[in-house]
């Protein structure tokens, strides 16, 4: 049991150039979300699925999109990434359909820095 | 808007000592408060969660408190220890909202 993996751990990017960060889940948990952490502002909620099918925005969506690609795996997507963009990325996942009800188990996340 | 506080950003405490870490809301109308523990350099640990109708849950050597009247949290750690060291995220989830992050408190047990 693995819990919430995380890939990339790390990744350097060029100002433009995309990526996906992928992210899965072995709990069989049905809501699945993209926080991003930065010094001084905390972790802010970028998007979330709270249901197998379903995507919605959170705090910080611009400039991303995400994709939940089955019931384990809920995949974040930079198009043209931006200096702006250089974060630590986690994915979190929680049982109860709808998010935010139940606890939250976190991956060990994904650094990335945009040049 | 919820905005979550956490006071002090930091702490240093001798080992062995029993202390309690603050977290306040301004929001009251939540559904639940979360405590997290996140070490340098991984992602977040859930500790306790404490649903808006209970007034506070135990685990080992941790108790969080909750009153949503005051806008209040306090995590007490009992007989601290080197592996405490850690940043101590509290964070709470309005009904039908999100879940909003404090800052964080980092906390350092000396030997």
């Amino acid at each position: 049991n693995a819990g919430v993996t995380q890939t990339p751990k790390f990744q350097v990017l060029k100002t433009g150039q995309s990526m996906t960060l992928q992210c899965a889940q072995d709990m069989n948990h049905n809501s699945m979300y993209w926080y991003r952490q930065d010094p001084g502002m905390g972790l802010r909620l970028i998007y979330y699925s709270a249901s197998e099918g379903t995507t919605d925005k959170g705090e910080v969506p611009n400039g991303y999109n995400v994709s939940r690609l089955n019931k384990r795996e809920f995949s974040l997507r930079l198009e043209s990434a931006a200096p702006s963009q250089t974060s630590v990325y986690f994915c979190a996942s929680s049982e109860a359909l709808g998010g935010f009800t139940d606890t939250q188990y976190f991956g060990p996340g994904t650094r990335l820095t945009v040049l | 808007k919820q905005e979550v506080t956490q006071i002090p950003a930091a702490l240093s405490v001798p080992e062995g000592e029993n202390l309690v870490l603050n977290c306040s809301f301004t929001d009251s109308a939540i559904y639940n408060l979360q405590w997290f523990r996140q070490d340098p350099g991984k992602g977040l640990t859930s500790l306790l969660l404490i649903q808006s109708s209970q007034r506070e849950q135990t685990s080992g050597r941790l108790n969080a408190s909750l009153d949503k009247s005051s806008g209040r949290s306090t995590l007490y750690i009992a007989a601290s220890q080197p592996g405490d060291s850690a940043t101590y995220l509290c964070a709470v989830s309005n009904q039908g909202g999100k879940l909003i992050f404090g800052q964080g408190t980092e906390l350092s047990v000396k030997p």
